[in-house]
């Protein structure tokens, strides 16, 4: 089936850092999500993108829908011990709703 | 408040039984969905329907079996064909399946644990 390359797995940061993850794919994507999980609990979406350069903010977080169609990155700002969890990026094709979902980036944080 | 209910939280079977796992929206969505998560690994979807009386194989529904009899409901079997069902799942909804911007959103998911 198809991949996503979510990248780094997890980081360890300090509180008020800022932080990047990104994913990768060889195929085109119309959509693309990002994810956070709690532990125990399901996905809550953060951001969707649905154009090829779209950059996209939600509080802190911010987003890039990749010009090529395969990429997109999600950016958190001065982080805080509540941003702790699993983030998720997922790539929707072009018709019907079935999403890719690309492994996940732990995130924790050092206060 | 609209949303996706799961139920049970957590649930222990024996192996070689089947078991089914409850999912019920109030959001009025046309499409439901079933995943399956493992530590490690990304979200994969199970099976998915359209809309009611209808549905469709994910990419790994093997030892699953689903029905969609009304628009709210869509539970998940796990029979005891499926070799490694110990697993977290999570049930989705999205309002339709067609428009590409119609995100899905997720329920808080059961724990199976099976010995």
């Amino acid at each position: 089936g198809q991949q996503l390359n979510q990248s780094p797995q997890s980081m360890f940061i300090q509180e008020g850092e800022d932080v990047s993850m990104n994913c990768t794919s060889s195929s085109i994507f119309n959509t693309w999500l990002w994810y956070k999980q709690d532990p125990g609990e399901g996905p809550v979406l953060l951001i969707a993108l649905y154009k090829a350069g779209e950059l996209t903010s939600n509080g802190r977080l911010t987003a890039q829908f990749g010009i090529t169609r395969k990429d997109s990155f999600l950016n958190i700002s001065a982080s805080i011990p509540s941003d702790v969890g699993i983030y998720f990026c997922a790539g929707q094709m072009e018709y019907g709703n079935k999403l890719v979902f690309g492994a996940g980036t732990i995130l924790r944080v050092k206060s | 408040d609209g949303g996706i209910t799961q139920s049970p939280k957590y649930l222990f079977r024996k192996e070689g039984q089947n078991v089914t796992l409850s999912c019920e929206q109030n959001l009025n969505h046309d499409a439901m969905y079933w995943y399956r998560q493992d530590p490690g690994q990304g979200l994969r979807l199970i099976y998915y329907s359209q809309i009611v009386n209808d549905f469709q194989k994910g990419d790994i529904a093997e030892g699953y079996s689903v029905s969609r009899e009304k628009k709210e409901s869509f539970p998940l079997t796990v029979t005891s064909a499926q070799k490694n069902p110990t697993a977290f799942y999570l049930c989705a909804s999205s309002s339709n399946y067609r428009v590409y911007n119609s995100p899905l959103h997720f329920g808080n998911g059961t724990r199976l644990t099976v010995t």
